[in-house]
């Protein structure tokens, strides 16, 4: 099994819903990160966990708040979003964290994505 | 401050002809580099991972090439086929536990 799987695929919702987007893998990466992405734009990082513990939270607002389970799940929990966070939301995983040693082993794979619409 | 370039921008490109995409890099110390294919609205996928050894890499009609000298990589596609309208996306992974640095992506679009 070599796939990130995201729900919902899209997801519609007024700023004052709560609503989240999950994300599941089995390769037995360690490292799981939320990616933002607006058209024409490369993503955007927005967290990191490493062995299920935040890494990097790349000072996301706290209407994002993530969640990581257990080493195969990753969740961003929205609560009071905005217009402007409307965009594409990608999960990613990787063995480890970027760099080190393991050369061209550790490599970064994504997710289909969550298209995210606010009203 | 470690960046990834990339050029041009966007490319449009008659169906069946080749074409070559660049990156350029200042991610020191280097890792490996890894080409990706973003389909509009779809999670990128990975074409190549190159590292520092490595000089060339195919994927079919994709082939990649690495100056780790000049901290530059190429993408070359042969034969293009309708299919490849993506944009490519250039990504270097640097010192441990630092991020993947992304590029800004080339849109390719290859027209009948």
């Amino acid at each position: 099994d070599t796939e990130v799987t995201q729900t919902p695929k899209h997801l519609v919702m007024g700023m004052t819903n709560k609503k989240s987007l999950k994300c599941e893998q089995h390769m037995g990466h360690r490292a799981m990160y939320w990616y933002k992405q607006k058209a024409k734009k490369p993503p955007e990082l927005m967290f990191v966990y490493s062995y299920e513990k935040l890494s990097i939270n790349e000072s996301v607002p706290s209407r994002f708040s993530p969640e990581c389970p257990n080493s195969s799940l990753l969740n961003l929990h929205l609560h009071a979003l905005q217009p402007e966070d409307s965009a594409l939301y990608l999960c990613a995983s990787s063995q480890r964290l970027a760099g080190g040693d393991m050369g061209g082993a550790n490599v970064l794979t994504f997710g289909a994505g969550s298209r995210l619409t606010v009203l | 401050k470690n960046q990834v370039e990339q050029s041009p921008q966007s490319l449009i490109i008659l169906e069946g002809k080749n074409c070559t995409l660049q990156c350029n890099y200042t991610v020191s110390p280097f890792s490996n580099l890894r080409w990706y294919k973003q389909d509009t609205g779809r999670g990128p996928v990975s074409l190549t991972i190159m590292t520092f050894s490595e000089n060339t890499k195919s994927n079919g009609r994709y082939t990649a090439t690495l100056d780790a000298d000049t901290k530059q990589s190429s993408l070359h596609i042969t034969a293009s086929q309708l299919s490849d309208s993506a944009s490519y996306i250039c990504v270097v992974s640097g010192p441990y536990g630092q991020n993947f640095v992304f590029g800004p992506g080339t849109r390719l679009s290859v027209l009948p």
